[in-house]
């Protein structure tokens, strides 16, 4: 069965510094998509970021990026020049290939120190 | 504003009660989802709707039931509601990559 984990609960980071955030993976299919959201407390859920199984390029949107290591299955958000904003719940999901259901992982929390 | 709209936004309810939770897109999207979160535990997919007229069984279903009213339209039901069941609900949908999220529904069971 397909699996999501992210074992950092929470995370700290200076204003201005480049975080990680850690994901890992579980997967039998070649095909298949990843993703990250971001919950701010207001709790809305935002998309950040797409990565496909088949991409060879990272996947990058502004200062997200997303570190993809296939035979390691993991999915790391790397978020560069952080700022008071991203202080937020972040999720990671990944979609199996062929399938409407996406799973999510159970989340980091992620605080800008000023 | 397009999106995805969801109602109501709070509800209390007693144990036993029924409700229905309201989604609404229209972003002509076929697929929608119905997911729940709770502390911990990420979100939960509870149904979901591939295309008008279909609808399937996620990971956490028990305690409910849903309507594919149209393509617009899917609707959550708690026919007896179980203070197990609250939660905040969300709302999605998708066309292509990456959800659409409704703003969701913060329900207490009481």
């Amino acid at each position: 069965a397909q699996k999501i984990t992210q074992t950092q609960p929470g995370m700290f980071v200076q204003e201005k510094e480049a975080v990680t955030l850690d994901c890992t993976y579980d997967t039998s299919d070649q095909s298949y998509g990843l993703f990250w959201y971001k919950q701010p407390s207001s709790g809305e859920m935002i998309f950040l970021i797409y990565q496909g199984s088949y991409d060879e390029q990272n996947a990058t949107e502004g200062r997200y990026s997303l570190n993809f290591q296939k035979a390691r299955k993991s999915a790391n958000l790397v978020i560069s020049a952080s700022q008071l904003g991203d202080s937020a719940m972040y999720f990671c999901a990944m979609r199996e290939g062929g399938t409407y259901k996406y799973i999510f992982g159970t989340g980091t929390r992620l605080k800008v120190l000023a | 504003n397009a999106g995805v709209t969801q109602t109501p936004k709070f509800q209390v309810l007693k144990t036993g009660q029924s409700m229905t939770l309201q989604c609404a897109q229209d972003m002509n999207h076929n697929s929608m989802y119905w997911y729940r979160q709770d502390p911990g535990m990420g979100l939960r997919l509870i149904y979901y709707s591939a295309s008008e007229g279909t609808t399937d069984k996620g990971e956490v279903p028990n305690g409910y039931n849903v309507s594919r009213l149209n393509k617009r339209e899917f609707s959550l039901r708690l026919e007896s509601a179980a203070p197990s069941q609250t939660s905040v609900y969300f709302c999605a949908s998708i066309q292509g990559n990456g959800y659409t999220f409704g703003s969701g529904t913060r329900l207490t069971v009481v």
